[in-house]
């Protein structure tokens, strides 16, 4: 499969706690992006790591990479209400960008 | 900066009607994506634009979809007939890139619901 494959699909977890997705991919690829889809709306992007790197941060988020392992990690620190969305990573190559399904995180006040 | 604009929001139709819907990228956005998503998985990729040009259709059911981009800014899907299958959310995208290049950050609209009875 060319598309990369979350773990967790769902994931529930209690305000202030850390949120931890995987993505892992079988294909080469020239980086590898995280976006954000809250109920009925668009996606919206989060991060972009590209493959010479290992790590990218931004606020409570914490990308990394392994190309060694094709996997990739989502990291949400002390996780609010409001993170409550679907997470999806999206394998980035020449002119292409392909969608995982997702992880469902439910954060609980 | 406004951001990708698509119209109607939500559609209704019964099968074998046909639908279109309507996307406005980024002003200066080069590529545009057409994305379908069917409930619970991730966005495929059903059409890419560069400028007025055709990147990758290679997902897109050509019996019954088409899309077009005059002019090489906003863009129109278009299913007909439609099938009960075609029930989901088309999401249009649009991204700076052009050129053969490594696919960089992408704009997402509201995206389209579209239901098929």
């Amino acid at each position: 499969s060319q598309q990369g494959e979350e773990d967790p699909q769902a994931l529930s977890i209690q305000e202030g706690e850390n949120a931890t997705m995987n993505c892992s991919y079988k294909t080469s690829i020239n980086n590898l992006q995280w976006y954000r889809q809250n109920s009925g709306r668009g996606l919206v992007h989060l991060i972009l790591i590209r493959s010479n790197e290992r790590e990218k941060h931004s606020g409570r988020l914490r990308v990394t990479l392994d190309t060694s392992k094709k996997s990739s990690s989502l990291l949400i620190t002390a996780s609010r209400a409001a993170d409550t969305a679907s997470y999806f990573c999206a394998l980035g190559g020449y002119n292409k960008l392909i969608f995982g399904a997702g992880t469902r995180l439910a954060v609980h006040p | 900066e406004a951001g990708v604009a698509q119209s109607p929001r939500y559609k209704i139709i019964e099968k074998r009607q046909s639908v279109a819907f309507w996307c406005n990228p980024i002003s200066g956005h080069a590529t545009l994506y057409w994305y379908q998503q069917i409930l619970g998985q991730g966005p495929k990729l059903l059409i890419q634009f560069q400028n007025n040009g055709v990147v990758d259709d290679s997902q897109l059911p050509k019996d019954r979809f088409s899309a077009e981009r005059l002019k090489g800014v906003d863009s129109t899907l278009k299913i007909q007939p439609a099938k009960l299958e075609d029930s989901a959310v088309y999401l249009c995208a649009s991204s700076l890139s052009s050129g053969r290049t490594n696919t960089g950050e992408l704009f997402f609209g509201e995206g389209s619901r579209l239901t098929v009875l």
